[in-house]
C-alpha cells in the first residue's frame, strides 16, 4: 500500500524557518519524481515545489523561489522542503504527493501538515 | 504561466441528478488534464488523469473529455458521497496549475 506522511508543520514567526519531510512507503521511492502542493484556509490547490527521482532537477512556483529548498534521500525513502524567510502569505496545510501513473498528475498524497506562519 | 478557469463556481443538484463541470485553460494543454475531488477535512483523490482516463477506484459515473482548451468532468448521477469540490490540473508546463474549483453541492 502505497503511504506518503507528512511531518514537520508548525507554528512560526514571519521570518522564521522550518523543514517539513515527507516518508513514503509502499513503491520503489527512487524511482520517481516527488511534489509539495499547499492550500490556504478556505482556498484553492497550489504546486510548490517538484522533485526529479535522482534529485537532480528540482522546480519551484515563483514565490517561493530563493526561499524554499526541496531535497530527497532516496536511501531513507524520504523527502523534503526546507522553507526559509517564511511569511504569512505562506500559512497553508502542505501536502506531499506524487505520480506513479501519469507523470505529474497526483495520484497519491500525504494526508497534509498544517504551517502557520504568523506574529 | 497556464490559467485554469473552472465553471461554474458553483453548483447547485439533487442526488441523482447529472453534473457537468467545466475547465478552460489560457493555452492549449493538449490532454494534459486531470481531475481532482477534495472534501473538507481530506486531501484531494485523483478522479481522471489525461482528459479521460479514470484512476485506480474510480466509480464509472465519472468520466472526463476534452482536449486543447476546453474540457469537461461529467458525473452521470450524483451520488451523496459525490457532493464535493472539484479542481482540474495541467502538467504540460512549469509551473504546474490548478483551476480554482467547482463547489457541487446539495440543493
Amino acid at each position: 500500500e502505497v503511504q506518503l506522511l507528512e511531518s514537520g508543520g508548525d507554528f512560526v514567526q514571519p521570518g522564521g524557518s522550518l523543514r517539513l519531510s515527507c516518508a513514503a512507503s509502499g513503491f520503489t521511492f527512487s524511482n520517481y519524481a516527488m511534489y509539495w502542493v499547499r492550500q490556504a484556509p478556505g482556498k484553492g490547490l497550489k504546486w510548490v515545489s517538484s522533485i526529479s527521482a535522482g534529485g537532480g532537477n528540482t522546480y519551484y512556483t515563483d514565490s517561493v523561489k530563493g526561499r524554499f529548498t526541496i531535497s530527497r534521500d532516496n536511501s531513507k525513502n524520504t523527502f523534503y522542503l526546507q522553507m526559509h524567510s517564511l511569511r504569512a502569505e505562506d500559512t497553508a496545510v502542505y501536502y506531499c504527493a506524487t505520480a506513479l501513473g501519469s507523470y505529474s498528475h497526483f495520484d497519491y498524497w500525504g494526508q497534509g501538515t498544517l504551517v502557520t506562519v504568523s506574529s | 504561466e497556464i490559467v485554469l478557469t473552472q465553471s461554474p463556481a458553483t453548483l447547485s443538484l439533487s442526488p441523482g441528478e447529472s453534473a457537468t463541470l467545466s475547465c478552460r485553460a489560457s493555452q492549449s494543454v493538449s490532454s494534459y488534464l486531470a481531475w481532482y475531488q477534495q472534501k473538507p477535512g481530506q486531501a484531494p483523490r485523483l478522479l481522471i488523469y489525461d482528459a479521460s482516463n479514470r484512476a485506480t477506484g474510480i466509480p464509472a459515473r465519472f468520466s472526463g473529455s476534452g482536449s486543447g482548451t476546453d474540457f469537461t468532468l461529467t458525473i452521470s448521477s450524483l451520488e451523496p458521497e459525490d457532493f464535493a469540490i472539484y479542481y482540474c490540473q495541467q502538467r504540460v508546463y512549469w509551473p504546474l496549475t490548478f483551476g480554482g474549483g467547482t463547489k457541487v453541492e446539495i440543493k
